[in-house]
């Protein structure tokens, strides 16, 4: 198994630009969710996923879509990159319960200028 | 509205010597609780984690965690730090009906010396 694997690694762009961030599963997990990691601030949701077809808003989604075509893929958007997006994005995915662990990605390191 | 507190942004111990990282929650009923680290530029290692049961909790890497209903508190302990324990660690909370959500603490950034 690979796990959850993200693409790209870094990733630099100019305010205005578009983007989508790559994350993939092969456990068959439901649930995938989108984090961003800034200082000082832990990790906070973007979106989140139930499964295929199923999306939500997490605390910090502004700026942001997603879609869950398939259980395997979540991709995250950025349609107009904003200086204030710059961060580090972690992608998870785990069961769709509670109780089991969250399994994450390496995370892609984005910057806007 | 549920949480998780980590008071301790940054802290600094001598190998060898034991280490207690503290962590808080507010919440009505029986949390879910974790502890992750992350090694500098890594992604994120589950080394714990709490739902039920024993109140003392044995993870990877010789850390364990206690769950103290009266206290509010998942405080991690190791008795004997080691160089490469050197990491941020994050208390994180999951409970009731978030179906997985995770509620991230601030981090505690932890530094060995030798």
């Amino acid at each position: 198994n690979a796990g959850v694997t993200q693409t790209p690694k870094f990733q630099v762009l100019k305010t205005g630009q578009s983007m989508t961030l790559q994350c993939a599963q092969d456990m068959n997990h439901e649930y995938m969710s989108w984090y961003r990691q800034d200082p000082g601030m832990g990790l906070r949701l973007i979106h989140y996923s139930v499964g295929a077809g199923i999306t939500d808003q997490g605390e910090v989604p502004n700026g942001y879509n997603v879609s869950r075509s398939t259980t395997e893929d979540f991709p995250l958007r950025l349609l107009s990159a904003a200086p204030s997006q710059t961060s580090v994005y972690f992608c998870a995915s785990s069961y769709r319960t509670d109780s089991n662990e969250q399994f994450f990605g390496p995370g892609t390191r984005l910057t806007v200028l | 509205a549920q949480s998780v507190t980590q008071p301790d942004i940054h802290i600094t111990v001598s190998e060898g010597a034991s280490l207690e990282l503290r962590c808080n929650y507010s919440y009505g009923a029986t949390p879910y609780l974790f502890w992750y680290v992350q090694s500098p530029g890594q992604g994120l290692q589950l080394l714990l984690k709490y739902f039920s049961g024993d109140t003392l909790v044995q993870g990877i890497k010789g850390f364990e965690a206690e769950f103290k209903r009266s206290q509010s508190s998942f405080n991690l302990r190791k008795p004997s730090v080691h160089w490469s324990d050197a990491a941020e660690y994050f208390c994180v909370f999951a409970g009731g009906t978030s179906y997985g959500k995770l509620t991230f603490g601030q981090g505690t950034i932890l530094t060995v010396h030798p």
